[in-house]
């Protein structure tokens, strides 16, 4: 298994520019969670997803969505790229509920000028 | 009041060193209790999950204070490689068993010879 998975590693985005972070994990996980982690700071939750079909905000959703067509991708969107969104973004993945250990992918770094 | 604080360090020791992190969290209705290990530029990776009881794994130790509401973690005979930030984690409540967990800052350990 490659387990979770990022794309890109790195992206420089103009302001007012778009992108989609991808995020695959080939476990079959059922739940999967997007986390920002700006400098000196813990990670904080963007957007989770319990099941294909279902998504849900979480702390910090404001200027992202996503999408779960599929058990395996969980896609997140910038739609108009603002410097405040310069920062390193994890996917993470559990099986079922009440599974405490949380599976990362190797983040994306985003740098917004 | 941040939901789960920590010393951010750094924390320089020599090897062979004895060194314990703090962490406290404003939630007394927390369920469960971790300790994430993050190296430079890396994703967050599970060191233990922290019990009630204590638990121990080798030269690490967990403890949790529940009235104190404060979390430990100790090393004991600290290697060059144990250099990295360590995050203190912690589930608010089994919300359905999504498992939204809440970071801490990390503190960051740094072994010298």
């Amino acid at each position: 298994n490659a387990g979770v998975t990022q794309t890109p590693k790195f992206r420089i985005l103009k302001i007012g520019q778009s992108m989609t972070l991808q995020c695959t994990q080939d476990m079959n996980h059922n739940y999967m969670y997007w986390y920002r982690q700006d400098p000196g700071m813990g990670l904080k939750l963007i957007y989770y997803s319990v099941g294909a079909g279902i998504t849900d905000k979480g702390e910090v959703p404001n200027g992202y969505n996503v999408s779960r067509s599929t058990t395996e991708d969980f896609p997140l969107r910038l739609e108009l790229a603002a410097p405040s969104q310069t920062s390193v973004y994890f996917c993470a993945s559990i099986p079922r509920q009440g599974t405490e250990t949380q599976y990362f992918g190797p983040g994306t770094r985003l740098l917004v000028l | 009041r941040k939901e789960v604080e920590q010393d951010p360090g750094p924390f320089n020791v020599p090897e062979g060193a004895t060194v314990a992190f703090n962490c406290t969290y404003s939630n007394s209705a927390s369920q469960s209790f971790f300790w994430y290990r993050q190296d430079c530029r890396k994703e967050p990776k599970l060191l233990m999950s922290v019990y009630s009881s204590g638990n121990e794994d080798g030269r690490f130790t967990a403890q949790l204070n529940r009235a104190s509401q404060y979390i430990s973690l100790l090393i004991r005979d600290s290697k060059l490689s144990d250099s990295a930030t360590y995050l203190c984690v912690v589930n608010p409540r089994f919300s359905g068993g999504y498992n939204k967990l809440i970071f801490g800052a990390g503190t960051r350990l740094a072994v010298h010879p």
